[in-house]
């Protein structure tokens, strides 16, 4: 079983629609959890990051972090074609080891 | 505006050669990470560095070494390339202080071994 998982996708959507991204994982000493947005021929770039759980809201996106059942969300209302994109989780405990976890994306497209 | 750059977007090299990819970060942090990305696969954590002429291994070492002589260039050596080595290569770096723990990445180079 992997450490992250996260549905590969593909997701597409209307434009205006309330996109929900998921990831699960196994470790339950993973403290911090980011979002990465990676653009096609590009590389990964941070959106949104929290530590440990609860919400945190930037613009037209919520990041949610549930610790009890091991699963983070990244909600994106208004949807933009220019919001599709691979997004990628990323976990990592709070000290101990300089690893990054990361799920293998999600992609997403946008309809205009 | 930081920047992490690669020395190359596309590389085709010959199963056996010598390849050396380069990575240069311009904000002065201490860690730089060497990464693949294959589909399905995700990112996957070759070599890590933490300070010059140190480096740990990642998850996939296998075939691969690096080189941090200076603390802003992190390279990343194929040293006889296969085919199986055919894949995104993306460069990160990030400094220990920083509270968002975030990774700078760099745009990737995809390289091609035939």
């Amino acid at each position: 079983q992997k450490e992250v998982e996260q549905d590969p996708g593909p997701l597409s959507v209307p434009e205006g629609a309330i996109v929900s991204l998921n990831c699960t994982y196994s470790n339950s000493a993973f403290q911090y959890f980011m979002w990465y947005r990676q653009y096609s021929r590009k590389g990964p770039e941070l959106l949104m990051y929290t530590y440990s759980s609860g919400n945190k809201e930037d613009g037209r996106f919520t990041a949610q972090v549930d610790k009890s059942s091991k699963y983070i969300s990244l909600f994106i209302r208004d949807s933009q074609p220019s919001d599709s994109a691979t997004y990628l989780c990323a976990m990592k405990p709070l000290s101990g080891t300089y690893k990054y976890i990361f799920g293998t994306g999600t992609r997403l497209k946008v309809l205009a | 505006d930081v920047k992490v750059t690669q020395s190359s977007r596309y590389l085709v090299k010959r199963t056996g050669e010598k390849v050396f990819l380069e990575c240069v970060q311009d904000m002065d942090h201490e860690n730089m990470f060497w990464y693949r990305q294959d589909p399905g696969l995700g990112l996957r954590l070759i070599y890590f560095s933490y300070d010059v002429k140190m480096k740990e291994k990642g998850d996939i070492p296998e075939g691969y070494s690096v080189s941090r002589e200076k603390k802003e260039r992190f390279s990343l050596i194929l040293e006889s390339a296969s085919t199986n080595q055919t894949s995104m290569y993306l460069c990160a770096s990030n400094s220990p202080g920083l509270i968002s723990y975030e990774q700078y990445f760099g745009p990737g180079t995809r390289l091609t071994v035939t």
